[in-house]
C-alpha cells in the first residue's frame, strides 16, 4: 500500500463547477499535511496547509481527518485556472516529505 | 517567484556517467530537500540537508549523494547513471523543521 494514496483522475468539470479530491495517508504519526498544486512541466507550488480545524482560502477549504486518516481539497466556482494536477502532501519525523502521485484537474469553458 | 534556483535546467547524460546538480536556497533558508519526479508520478524524497549536514534520506541508492555549503546552497550528485533515473530533479528549501517548503524549478535529466 502506497503511503499516501490519491484518486490520479482526471477530473473534467466546467467552469464554475464545485469539485473535491481525496487523499488517504497509512502514517498515523504524520505530523503536518499541505495540498500543492503543478502545472505541466512546472514545480510544485504551495496551495495551502491543512489543519484538523479545516481552514478556507478564498474557493478553496481544505480538511484532515485524523481518525479516518484522510485529507481533503475543495475548489469551489472553479476556473479555468485551476487546471492542474494537485498533490497531497503529508509530512512526518520533520524530514520525510511524501508526496501523492497527484490528482489531475481539468477545467472546461 | 520562490527565490529557489536550480542548475542547470536541461541536461542529457549517458549510462554510466555522473552528474551533478545544483539548487541555491531561497535567502533565510537553511533546510533543503531533493526529490525526484518521474513522468505522471509526484516527487520522490531523495534526501534533506540542514545545516551541511544529512537530515533525513528516502529510498534511493547509495550512489545519490549530496552536499550542503556553508551559504546552504547544495548539490546532488549521481553516479553510475542509469536509464531509469531520467526524470525531474527538485530541490526545495525551507526553515528548519519548518514543513512547508518552496521549490526550484527543476532540472531535468535524462539518461540515454
Amino acid at each position: 500500500r502506497k503511503e499516501v494514496e490519491q484518486d490520479p483522475g482526471p477530473f473534467n468539470v466546467p467552469e464554475g463547477a464545485t469539485v473535491a479530491f481525496n487523499c488517504t495517508y497509512s502514517n498515523s504519526a504524520s505530523q503536518s499535511f499541505f495540498w500543492y498544486r503543478q502545472d505541466c512541466r512546472k514545480e510544485p507550488k504551495l496551495l495551502m496547509s491543512v489543519y484538523s480545524s479545516g481552514n478556507e482560502d478564498g474557493r478553496f477549504t481544505a480538511q484532515l481527518n485524523r481518525a479516518s486518516q484522510y485529507i481533503s481539497l475543495l475548489i469551489r466556482d472553479s476556473k479555468l485556472s485551476d487546471s492542474a494536477t494537485y498533490l497531497c502532501v503529508v509530512n512526518s519525523e520533520g524530514f520525510k516529505t511524501i508526496f501523492g502521485a497527484g490528482t489531475r484537474l481539468f477545467v472546461k469553458a | 517567484e520562490t527565490g529557489v534556483t536550480q542548475s542547470p535546467t536541461h541536461l542529457i547524460k549517458t549510462r554510466g556517467q555522473q552528474v551533478t546538480l545544483r539548487c541555491s536556497s531561497q535567502s533565510g533558508h537553511n533546510t533543503v530537500s531533493w526529490y525526484q519526479q518521474a513522468l505522471g508520478q509526484g516527487p520522490q524524497f531523495i534526501f534533506q540537508y540542514y545545516r551541511e549536514e544529512e537530515n533525513g534520506r528516502g529510498n534511493f541508492p547509495p550512489r545519490f549523494s549530496g552536499l550542503q555549503f556553508p551559504n546552504y546552497s547544495s548539490e546532488l550528485n549521481v553516479n553510475a547513471l542509469e536509464l531509469d533515473d531520467s526524470a525531474l530533479y527538485l530541490c526545495a528549501s525551507s526553515f528548519g523543521t519548518e514543513p512547508e517548503a518552496f521549490f526550484g524549478q527543476g532540472t531535468r535529466l535524462t539518461v540515454v
